[in-house]
């Protein structure tokens, strides 16, 4: 069985912080996807990343990075220079086949 | 390209009532549709999985006489949350895979209530 955890339920950060999201998952296969979702008060999933399970390369998009490591079955997210804008609720899934796990979120709160 | 629609935004019911939730791919087939259920500040959990012309697929505790999923085309699969109650108050999002594309683009989510 799959699964994603997301220890940090609630973090507040000051505008122009740093800041990173942490992503564990457990699968027992080999091929698999990871993806981060950002989810705004209007509900709406946002489409961030993802990554195959054989592409341990980091990635970067302008403020956002994501650091992918399969040794400690992990896959970080972090916001350079936090802006308010970027409060939200985050989600970490792992995808094996068809079937997509979500973790339990991560919501951030940037305040100026 | 890849949008995915829910129909309605949200919607107000008494108990006992049945309510419809359509979820339609607007620029693309889908073979295979998903549908989620979010309760307040909690993860999103898959309920089941719909493919064109055949039954759905339910996960383990949701039950299938009680959320009814029809895929009866492949751009439109319907919910209906037959007799609902107060604890089926929830936000419903679906999601679409294309035919021949293994992702999966997700729809605006529709916010039931229960009276």
């Amino acid at each position: 069985a799959q699964k994603v955890t997301q220890a940090q339920t609630e973090i507040s950060v000051v505008e122009k912080e740093d800041v990173t999201l942490d992503c564990v998952y457990e699968t027992r296969d080999t091929t698999y996807y990871l993806f981060w979702y950002k989810q705004p008060p209007s509900g709406e999933l946002v489409f961030l990343i993802r990554r195959n399970s054989f592409d341990e390369q980091n990635e970067i998009s302008g403020r956002y990075s994501w650091n992918f490591q399969k040794s400690t079955s992990s896959f970080n997210f972090t916001i350079t220079a936090s802006q308010v804008v970027d409060s939200a609720v985050y989600f970490c899934a792992l995808r094996i086949y068809s079937k997509l796990t979500f973790g339990t979120g991560t919501r951030l709160q940037v305040t100026l | 390209g890849a949008v995915v629609s829910q129909h309605p935004s949200w919607v107000i019911c008494k108990s006992g009532t049945s309510v419809k939730i359509e979820c339609r791919s607007l620029d693309f087939q889908a073979t295979t549709m998903f549908w989620y259920r979010q309760f307040p500040k909690q993860s999103l959990m898959l309920m089941a999985t719909s493919n064109e012309g055949s039954k759905a697929t339910y996960e383990q505790g949701v039950e299938k006489d009680k959320f009814l999923i029809n895929h009866a085309s492949l751009t439109l699969s319907t919910l209906t949350v037959t007799s609902a109650h107060p604890e089926d108050s929830s936000f419903y999002i679906c999601s679409a895979r294309p035919t021949r594309y293994n992702e999966q683009f997700f729809g605006p989510g529709t916010r039931l209530t229960v009276l």
